[in-house]
């Protein structure tokens, strides 16, 4: 079982809709978890983090975290073409360097 | 700042030959990274440092795979004997982890061609 474990897609919405992008983590240890975005060709680049139960947002983006579950997720409102590009879903389980899910591909329809 | 540099971009290089990527963190950042990214294995950490020490090298591949950072500006990974296998983008990241637990800084990676 990978450490972190997201669905590669690709991931489909149109222009205006929600994404939800999904993670499961196997680390109950694991504290902090983040979404990296990375457009094709790019290197990653941080858009959220979020380290307590709950929601937490930031602009058009929410993260969602629910350690009982082990689950992560980050939902993007008005998706964007912009929007398009593969998210990675990390955990930091404050013993080593983060550990990245394979990422999930995201393609915003115009 | 400029952000983390790495170089060269781009690699092409025979089976068995030596390579060497080089990496210059974000000037203060006391943690370096290097990592490997491939289709099918995804983002996977080979090794980083602390302070110019190595932390944690499990994740390097076999003993055809070093890393060294001799100072806090400056770190190289190499492989020696190359294989085709090594194909991939190689990223270095750097972080101040007082300031953002978890917030990387990664370079603009160096791909690797192992024909």
């Amino acid at each position: 079982q990978k450490e972190v474990e997201q669905n590669s897609g690709p991931l489909s919405v149109p222009e205006g809709a929600i994404a939800s992008l999904n993670c499961t983590y196997s680390d109950r240890g694991s504290q902090s978890f983040f979404w990296y975005r990375q457009y094709s060709g790019k290197s990653p680049e941080l858009i959220m983090s979020i380290y307590s139960n709950g929601d937490k947002e930031d602009g058009r983006f929410t993260a969602q975290l629910n350690k009982a579950s082990q689950y992560v997720s980050l939902l993007i409102r008005d998706s964007q073409p912009s929007d398009s590009a593969t998210y990675l879903c990390a955990a930091d389980t404050g013993r080593r360097a983060l550990t990245f899910g394979s990422g999930t591909r995201l393609q915003v329809q115009p | 700042d400029a952000g983390v540099i790495q170089s060269p971009r781009h690699e092409v290089t025979e089976m068995g030959q030596e390579v060497t990527l080089r990496c210059k963190p974000i000037s203060g950042h006391d943690y370096l990274f290097w990592y490997r990214q491939t289709m099918m294995r995804g983002l996977e950490l080979l090794i980083y440092f602390n302070n110019n020490v190595p932390i944690d090298d499990s994740g390097m591949p076999e003993d055809r795979f070093s890393a060294k950072m001799p100072n806090a500006s400056f770190s190289t990974l190499k492989i020696q004997p190359s294989e085709p296998r090594d194909s991939a983008v190689y990223f270095c990241a750097s972080s101040f982890r007082g300031l953002n637990t978890g917030e990387l800084f990664f370079g603009e990676g160096s791909r690797l061609t192992v024909l």
